[in-house]
């Protein structure tokens, strides 16, 4: 079955930076989009970066662009988010999440259970 | 990004039916039919209910139906249950090749 599990998270100061992982399983991990979505505490869901399959479309929300970047190691099954210039508004959970299919125009379909960031000094 | 408009709460009684309505543009919801919803218990992750408008992911309850009409997409519940109580998200594929999610709605099951 398909597995995800986020770690990485933590406290760090702002303007710090932080990277997170997701192991991935139980599908081919090279053929699907992925994606990182947060959670403020208390808040609603927040889109933050897709990856399509081959890695040749990266798109980012407008809150972290230039900030945020998205990647992956095929050989690990692994896809990370790499944060920089840390803000206190970026504390959330993070949910690595499948999309449906190869496109950067698929949705979420399997979701981890999250890694919380807290930035504050 | 902008969000896109839920009611932020909506309430039914066992076996009624309820409706979740998600308020976009002409540049998300309006554009496209890449339309989800989400159902996502307190702690919890979120799980995918509805894709593409109107389709079902194995597993879930045909209880649970999807529509679009104009910028405004909606989930129906029907036969509702205790279990259906949750916060729901809906959200959509826009121009921008971004995602933009709803404010959220909480059912709550009298």
């Amino acid at each position: 079955q398909v597995q995800l599990v986020e770690s990485g998270g933590g406290v760090v100061q702002p303007g710090r930076s932080l990277r997170l992982s997701c192991a991935a399983s139980g599908f081919s991990f090279s053929n699907y989009a992925m994606h990182w979505v947060r959670q403020a505490p208390g808040k609603g869901l927040d889109w933050v970066a897709v990856m399509s399959y081959d890695e040749s479309n990266k798109y980012y929300a407008d809150s972290v662009k230039g900030r945020f970047t998205i990647s992956r190691d095929i050989s690990k099954n692994t896809l990370f988010l790499q944060m920089n210039s840390l803000r206190a508004d970026d504390t959330a959970v993070y949910y690595c999440a499948r999309a449906l299919s190869y496109s950067s125009s698929s949705m979420f379909e399997y979701w981890g259970l999250g890694t919380l960031v807290t930035v504050s000094s | 990004q902008s969000a896109l408009t839920q009611p932020a709460s909506v309430s039914g009684s066992p076996g009624q039916s309820i409706t979740i309505s998600c308020t976009g543009t002409s540049s998300d919801v309006g554009d496209y039919n890449y339309v989800s919803w989400y159902q996502q218990y307190p702690g919890e992750a979120p799980k995918l209910m509805i894709y593409d408008v109107i389709y079902r992911p194995s597993g879930v309850s045909n209880r649970f139906s999807g529509s679009k009409s104009g910028n405004t997409a909606s989930l129906t519940i029907s036969g509702l249950q205790a279990e259906d109580e949750a916060d729901y998200y809906c959200s959509s594929y826009t121009s921008r090749r971004t995602y933009s999610f709803g404010t959220g709605t909480k059912v709550t099951v009298l």
